[in-house]
């Protein structure tokens, strides 16, 4: 167990509709990460939030959305979905910003798009 | 982000010593050495980095080439629960807005033989 929290953990859906995706950080973790994990594209970056700041986007579309709130959660909105988007969604927190603080990862978001 | 090279599978028998090769040959001289795991139906996991130096950890040790182009994943005694996908990331340094991020390649499939 990682102490990074997921919810929901299935998601099924219609195509044009919206969800969102919630994660609890570890305790004491100021950086949550979201990663997008499909079976064309892999695992890919989407975007990163220190103390309630965006400090990096990846290849997030425009339909999708993020922040992180005072504490410290984070939610991933998506919106007018597509077939395309069904994924694994994760969501990982370190508790700082630096690159040699390991990311610890929830177990994931499985959105499933009919 | 510089680029990884890793075979696209390997295998061991259980309780042998597994060597996971990765190739970087255009990392920068800030670029941090990160391998994470990625076991069946679960989140990446991380597993161990490092800098310039050889770095040893409970789950696995680290051996980086002197001209750091190159990096081992050694795991002392593959057990079948260490079947998974191990991928090697460079991280860039603290200074970009990018450098938080994990860049995931295709990874290695490890399968461990009973």
């Amino acid at each position: 167990d990682s102490g990074v929290t997921q919810t929901p953990k299935h998601l099924i859906t219609a195509t044009g509709q919206r969800v969102t995706l919630r994660c609890s950080p570890r305790s004491g973790d100021l950086s949550v990460y979201w990663y997008q994990q499909s079976l064309d594209q892999g695992l890919q970056f989407l975007i990163h939030y220190y103390n309630g700041e965006e400090r990096a986007k990846g290849n997030i579309l425009e339909r999708f959305s993020a922040q992180q709130f005072p504490d410290l959660h984070s939610e991933l909105n998506l919106s007018s979905l597509e077939l395309g988007d069904s994924a694994l969604y994760f969501c990982a927190s370190s508790v700082g910003r630096d690159s040699y603080n390991e990311q610890f990862f929830g177990p994931g978001t499985r959105l499933t798009v009919l | 982000d510089a680029k990884t090279t890793q075979p696209n599978s390997m295998e061991s028998n259980e309780e042998e010593p597994v060597h996971l090769p990765c190739n970087h040959s255009t990392i920068s001289g800030t670029d941090y050495i990160h391998w994470y795991r990625q076991l069946p139906s679960q989140g990446p996991e991380y597993v161990i980095h490092g800098l310039t130096s050889n770095v040893n950890n409970r789950m696995a040790s680290l051996a980086i080439a002197e001209d750091r182009k190159s990096s081992t994943l050694i795991l002392h005694r593959a057990t079948l629960r260490d079947a998974a996908v191990y991928y090697c990331i460079l991280r860039a340094n603290a200074g970009g807005t990018s450098y938080g991020k994990l860049t995931f390649g295709q990874g290695t499939i490890l399968t461990v033989h009973p």
